[in-house]
């Protein structure tokens, strides 16, 4: 069974710089995967930020970037706003018959 | 503007049937493959279903395998998810979202919620 594995939670202080990882039980992420991720907040329906590791959408604030890093898939915040508190998601391609699989969702707080 | 708007969701009992639509405006509809993408209440996103720009390829999670029919009608501008034997596990809101550049999701809806419950 393929597992996505993002970090629980974590914290940031405006102004500040985070990163939020992906892993993949399968082994190191690569651009392969074709990493997607995502801003959801409370109530709302998921927000696209990143796709194909790196590219950002047309809405994507330039705060946001994607990489790889370590052999998972990142996201990095720089210069954090008090309304970037939310959950975000990544989701990683397998190809195959079930091709799609997200990770379970970091909650960052900002503090 | 694009709009993915979802619809068909409601309580149902468990071992009934329900159907999902999803109506796009704004996009050249049958250009894109769309997916299905489910979140259970207080849970993550669960990618549930994807189909091709003109239906030829369908996609399912293992968990809804068999008891969830994805389709499309290009002429509606609607993707449909067909829902059998529901189960208490399938409650969740779903959303449909559109897939951009083949490999990455960029468009959402607002979602429709399905609870199943006696």
């Amino acid at each position: 069974q393929t597992v996505v594995t993002q970090e629980p939670s974590l914290t940031v202080s405006p102004g500040g710089t985070v990163t939020l990882t992906c892993a993949s039980n399968t082994g190191a992420v690569t651009g392969g995967y074709y990493p997607n991720w995502f801003q959801q907040k409370p109530g709302q329906a998921p927000r696209a930020l990143i796709y194909s590791t790196t590219n950002k959408h047309s809405w994507t604030p330039a705060r946001f970037s994607g990489s790889l890093l370590g052999g998972k898939a990142a996201l990095t915040l720089s210069g954090v706003q008090p309304e970037d508190e939310a959950e975000y998601y990544c989701l990683l391609y397998y190809g195959g018959a079930q091709p799609w699989v997200f990770g379970g969702g970091t909650k960052l707080t900002v503090l | 503007q694009v709009q993915l708007v979802e619809s068909g969701g409601g309580v149902v009992q468990p071992g009934r049937s329900l159907r999902l639509s999803c109506a796009a405006s704004g996009i050249s509809f049958s250009s894109y493959a769309m997916h299905w993408v489910r979140q259970a209440p207080g849970k993550g996103l669960e990618w549930v279903a994807g189909i091709s720009y003109d239906g030829s390829n369908k996609y399912y999670a293992d968990s809804v395998k068999g008891r969830l029919t994805i389709s499309r009608d290009n002429s509606k501008n609607t993707m449909y998810l067909e829902m059998n034997r529901l189960r208490a596990e399938d409650t969740a809101v779903y959303y449909c979202a559109r897939v951009w550049e083949g490999l990455g999701l960029d468009y959402w809806g607002q979602g429709t919620l399905v609870t199943v419950s006696s």
